[in-house]
């Protein structure tokens, strides 16, 4: 079965400090890989994303590194600040025949303290 | 803005039950999806639907059935609920870069 791994499950950050969340993956095929952030009692909302054909996507305090040849990806936040503290989710997307699937990590919920 | 709306954000139901949960989306996108989320387990895909009434099963179909008459609307279906479907439930739909538009997700208590 296609996995995703996903690494820390939980991560304290003081205010001001880098959060890096760490994914790996297995499949080959995966052709996009998106991070989603998740509030409390909402649904998850798309981040970042990034393709394969690219190390690094940057958008704000928000950055995606992707290392092809190990097979890994991460989540950088700059300067982390409390309205961060959410809980994010990395994923992998494959094309089948008849749609884009996602396979999503298991979630790494992120507390910012002040 | 996609808009993906669940039918409920809340619901208890008896085990036996059969169960009904709603996803409309507004964006016209051909695929839509539905997801449990439990703690520690992450998303996992029970159903997708390419199109109007085609459909395939995900990673954990089992006990789910999926209804899709129009495009805008996927419907999930528990038969015959049981306590191990407590869950939160998450409708999406996928746009055509890949992206999926989530809704705020049911959460299903079965007792």
């Amino acid at each position: 079965q296609q996995q995703v791994k996903q690494s820390p499950q939980s991560l304290i950050v003081q205010k001001g400090g880098i959060s890096i969340i760490n994914c790996a993956y297995e499949n080959t095929a995966f052709d996009y890989f998106p991070w989603y952030q998740q509030f409390p009692g909402k649904g998850p909302a798309l981040l970042i994303a990034i393709r394969p054909d690219v190390s690094e996507k940057k958008e704000g305090r928000f950055t995606i590194s992707f290392n092809k040849s190990a097979k890994q990806f991460s989540l950088h936040i700059m300067d982390s600040q409390p309205g961060d503290s959410a809980t994010y989710f990395c994923a992998a997307s494959i094309r089948t025949g008849t749609a884009s699937k996602l396979t999503f990590g298991t979630g790494t919920r992120l507390q910012v303290t002040l | 803005d996609v808009k993906v709306t669940q039918s409920s954000r809340y619901l208890v139901k008896r085990t036996g039950e059969k169960v009904f949960l709603e996803c409309v989306q507004d964006m016209d996108h051909e695929n839509m999806f539905w997801y449990r989320q439990d703690p520690g387990l992450g998303l996992r895909l029970i159903y997708f639907s390419y199109d109007v009434k085609m459909k395939e099963k995900g990673d954990i179909p089992e006990g789910y059935s999926v209804s899709r008459e129009k495009k805008e609307r996927f419907s999930l279906i528990l038969e015959s609920a049981s306590t191990n479907q407590t869950s939160m439930y998450l409708c999406a739909s996928i746009g055509t870069r890949a992206e999926q538009y989530f809704g705020p997700g049911t959460r299903l208590t079965v007792t």
